[in-house]
């Protein structure tokens, strides 16, 4: 599968604990994203990568998110002191960017980190 | 920031019918509108987007159309089918590196 693919597929960890999540972006896409998603509700962007530098973070994002993409390749999301309330699907996408503008916004998704902390 | 909103939730069609589903977004700087197709339990799937550029544009029994003046986009599904069943997303970028979805739709094709 040459896909965008994530690890774990299921987290259940108990509030307070660190988590970590790790995003395999498809090969050469220098584009790389992680969204939150809830039941019933659409992805929402938690912060951008452009190679290995972070470029957009969102304002909701607490300082307990952290997101790394150290060589421009694979990126891991951790949360530290996890709470209920971040119970989720965390879903990374990547995208290939570059000048050919007719494919370079799609975005692919990964299937996703489902995290229930209890 | 943008605000992507979505309707209607939930949409329920009888297979062979056309389904329309229709969003608003707020910052007239977003140039690129993407639609995604969830099934349950799997990822999103891009099934059609459109530039700012474009008014409409069409793939087989799906067409999404622009209207930049009133800061609308519309995905139109023509003949139906169970298959088309699944959560559709819409999406809108004001920047290259920050996406909005809407709330989703639930499309049901009714056999």
């Amino acid at each position: 599968d040459t896909g965008v693919s994530q690890d774990p597929r299921h987290k259940i960890t108990k509030r307070g604990q660190n988590v970590t999540f790790r995003c395999d972006p498809i090969s050469e896409h220098n584009r790389l994203y992680w969204y939150r998603q809830t039941l019933g509700q659409g992805p929402e962007f938690l912060t951008y990568f452009q190679n290995e530098a972070q470029l957009e973070k969102s304002r909701l994002l607490s300082d307990r998110f952290s997101a790394e993409r150290p060589k421009g390749s694979f990126s891991t999301l951790e949360i530290q002191r996890t709470e209920q309330g971040d119970s989720a699907m965390y879903l990374c996408a990547s995208s290939p960017g570059g000048v050919r503008l007719g494919s370079a916004d799609t975005q692919y998704f990964g299937p996703g980190t489902r995290l229930t902390v209890l | 920031g943008e605000n992507v909103e979505q309707h209607p939730s939930t949409l329920s069609v009888q297979e062979g019918d056309s389904a329309v589903i229709k969003c608003t977004y707020s910052d007239s700087a977003s140039n690129y509108f993407p639609w995604y197709k969830q099934e349950l339990g799997k990822r999103p799937q891009l099934i059609i987007d459109i530039r700012s550029n474009v008014g409409e544009k069409k793939d087989q029994r799906i067409a999404v159309t622009l209207n930049k003046t009133a800061k609308h986009f519309s995905l139109h599904i023509t003949e139906t089918q169970p298959e088309d069943s699944a959560v559709y997303f819409c999406a809108a970028r004001p920047y290259f590196n920050k996406f909005y979805f809407g709330s989703g739709t639930k499309l049901n094709v009714k056999p």
